[in-house]
């Protein structure tokens, strides 16, 4: 089966401008994951879709980011506009269930706001 | 004080070397215990879960769980090369997830 995959792998822009980071989840994975990694620090939760619907997004950092997952397929994350601290690696991942741990991961989305 | 604690490293062992990694956690709600292994400018992988106290051995890792002291081990036997990364011990319950900051393991040839 076809893994977890983002794009861009890497994006550099300048603080104030938008990016827009696509998720395409593993196929009949209904829950997906957007996670941060800011240089140095733990991965962090950013919210959690099952299907289309946001079933806990309390890791959103502030309302520069908007994620969307239009038809409970790919998910975009959308950062408006961009600060220096939004710098780091974007991941997501997939689940058929997240009961059993097994998170399935892209290989992120490596932002660098100048 | 953070939900799950996990020395970075790095952690450098010779070829052959028995490893060991560790995490303690503070939330005795958590259910689910996995650790992930993650290569440079890659997403991290599944390595092995559990969710009991005790031991689950796949091949040469072994995962340790004991909820009583709050404390989760990985090791690895017979350490080889490719085995160079940074380990992620993760902590879930429900459907929510808190991983450690990693530690970064270098097996020399």
């Amino acid at each position: 089966e076809a893994g977890v995959t983002q794009f861009p792998s890497h994006s550099v822009i300048e603080k104030g401008q938008t990016v827009t980071l696509r998720c395409d989840p593993i196929s009949g994975h209904d829950n997906l994951y957007w996670y941060r990694r800011v240089m140095g620090k733990e991965i962090k939760f950013l919210l959690h879709f099952v299907k289309e619907s946001k079933q806990d997004e309390s890791g959103m950092p502030n309302n520069r980011f908007l994620a969307e997952r239009t038809g409970g397929t790919y998910s975009t994350l959308k950062v408006q506009p961009a600060e220096l601290e939004d710098s780091g690696v974007y991941f997501c991942a997939s689940s058929q269930d997240p009961h059993t741990g097994t998170l399935h991961f892209g290989n992120g989305t490596r932002l660098t706001v100048t | 004080q953070k939900e799950v604690e996990q020395d970075p490293g790095p952690l450098s062992v010779p070829e052959g070397a028995i490893v060991s990694l560790n995490c303690t956690y503070s939330n005795s709600a958590f259910q689910y215990f996995m650790w992930y292994r993650q290569y440079s400018r890659k997403g991290p992988e599944l390595l092995m879960y559990t969710y009991s106290s005790g031991n689950k051995e796949d091949g040469r890792f072994t995962a340790q769980v004991d909820k009583s002291s709050k404390y989760i081990s990985l090791f690895i036997r017979d350490s080889q090369p490719s085995d160079s990364a940074t380990y992620l011990c993760a902590i879930s319950y429900g459907q929510n997830f808190v991983f450690g900051p990693g530690t970064r393991l270098s097996v020399l040839p």
